[in-house]
């Protein structure tokens, strides 16, 4: 669960083309899952969300899937366009109650026209 | 509707200055959360309150740092004295307790410590 900045992982894709960003966490016990957009110079927005008995979940052109057995959370990004260029973080609840989250290092995601 | 709202937008101070940031959660919200994000550490949790209550601050830094939260509509991160290793971007979010766990994010604050 610790996060490291030193160097992002960077994923480039064509606009129109899907694009999966993926995330392993560090906790087998943690219940809730949440994958934040973030533009320079903003602060993170929510994407999508999924809680552990489920191991997928649509929204709009996103969706989330879940491996438990392997800890790995993706996200799926349909049609990327120019605004889906963004750094994207995945991040978990700490179990037992208590409400922190701990985010993932996150993926600069680049789209090319 | 508004959302998280957090002020100044932009700090730059001396060393040894103090400096209190701002935050005001979305409505209805009881719970908020301060972070620190750098490119070193990324998003880190500072601390968090609950009903206006501090529940966890073991990520603040050291004693140089605290938080109020004296309403439902109101907190502060105070740093004194400020160093330049305090340099990165605060940002405050905001959830409602019992409801989703899902947190929402201000614009952020970015210090600059020289």
């Amino acid at each position: 669960g610790e996060s490291v900045g030193l160097h992002l992982p960077t994923l480039s894709v064509q606009e129109g083309d899907n694009s999966i960003i993926n995330c392993a966490y560090s906790n087998s016990a943690s219940d809730y899952f949440i994958w934040y957009k973030q533009e320079s110079g903003k602060g993170p927005q929510f994407i999508i969300d999924i809680r552990s008995n489920m191991d997928k979940r649509q929204g709009q052109r996103v969706t989330v899937l879940l491996n438990k057995t392997v800890k790995h959370l993706s996200l799926q990004i349909a049609a990327t366009q120019p605004g889906d260029s963004a750094v994207y973080f995945c991040a978990e609840k700490i179990p037992l109650g208590a409400q922190k989250l701990v985010f993932g290092q996150g993926t600069r995601l680049t789209i090319n026209p | 509707d508004a959302g998280v709202i957090q002020s100044p937008r932009h700090e730059v101070t001396e060393m040894g200055q103090e400096v209190t940031l701002r935050c005001k959660p979305i409505s209805g919200h009881n719970s908020l959360f301060w972070y620190r994000q750098t490119m070193m550490r990324g998003l880190e949790l500072l601390i968090y309150f609950n009903n206006n209550v501090p529940i966890d601050d073991s990520g603040m830094p050291e004693d140089r740092f605290s938080a109020k939260m004296p309403n439902a509509s109101f907190s502060t991160l105070k740093i004194q004295p400020s160093e330049p290793r305090d340099s990165a971007v605060y940002f405050c979010a905001s959830s409602l307790l019992r409801g989703t766990d899902t947190q929402y994010f201000g614009p952020g604050t970015r210090l600059t410590v020289l």
